[in-house]
């Protein structure tokens, strides 16, 4: 199985701060990258696929990078809304693998 | 609009059955793979299977292999997950989402095992 690892675990910032969570993979995976953001009590919401395309609706402050086996994702500029766990997941093979999650919380 | 809602959970006892349905509206069913995935109390996401368009291919994670079944019925929109030999670790909200990067999800139904 392909193992994920996001880093860090969990982050403090501030509204308007510029964040970058990483993901990487134990084996290439090409660009089969998936990132979600889950808030509180919600289901998870897709943000990002194929490393770096923005889903549909998804704000532009959302970016995606990365191939291989290293992947981040960047928020631009941290809005009260954007505080929430994300996720990365790879679906270049089975069993799909998400990340351990990294808690996004206000300073 | 896209719509994905579960439905089946509940509580039940250590052993036991329990069937998750996921009706789907707003799109071409037949047209995406569909998933499931739970999400134990407090901790993150872990994918459980999927199901091509036909059915005809379905996966699963280790820890659930011969006791849960994914299918699909595309001619009423719908998704399942039949879930026995329940054990305490399968207590979790279960998902379902669609297609190969998961770009929508449902709500969740929680299924609880305890005795």
């Amino acid at each position: 199985d392909i193992q994920m690892t996001q880093s860090p675990s969990s982050l403090s910032a501030s509204v308007g701060d510029r964040v970058t969570i990483t993901c990487r993979a134990s084996q290439d995976i090409y660009n089969y990258l998936a990132w979600f953001q889950q808030r509180p009590g919600e289901a998870p919401k897709s943000l990002i696929y194929a490393a770096s395309s923005l889903q549909r609706g998804v704000s532009s402050k959302f970016s995606g990078s990365g191939s291989g086996t290293d992947f981040t994702l960047t928020i631009s500029s941290l809005q009260p809304e954007d505080f929430a766990t994300y996720y990365c997941q790879q679906y270049y093979n089975h069993p799909r693998t998400f990340g351990q999650g990294t808690k996004v919380e206000i300073k | 609009e896209v719509q994905l809602v579960e439905s089946g959970g509940g509580l039940v006892q250590p052993g036991g059955s329990l069937r998750l349905s996921c009706e789907v509206s707003g799109f071409t069913f037949t047209s995406y793979w569909m998933n499931w995935v739970r999400q134990a109390p407090g901790k993150g996401l872990e994918w459980v299977a999927n199901i091509n368009l036909d059915g005809g291919e379905k996966y699963y994670v280790d820890s659930v292999k011969g006791r849960f079944t994914i299918s699909r019925d595309n001619a009423k929109n719908s998704l399942f997950l039949q879930m026995n030999s329940l054990r305490v670790e399968d207590t979790a909200v279960y998902y379902c989402a669609r297609g190969y990067d998961l770009d929508v999800w449902g709500q969740g139904t929680t299924v609880t095992v305890s005795s």
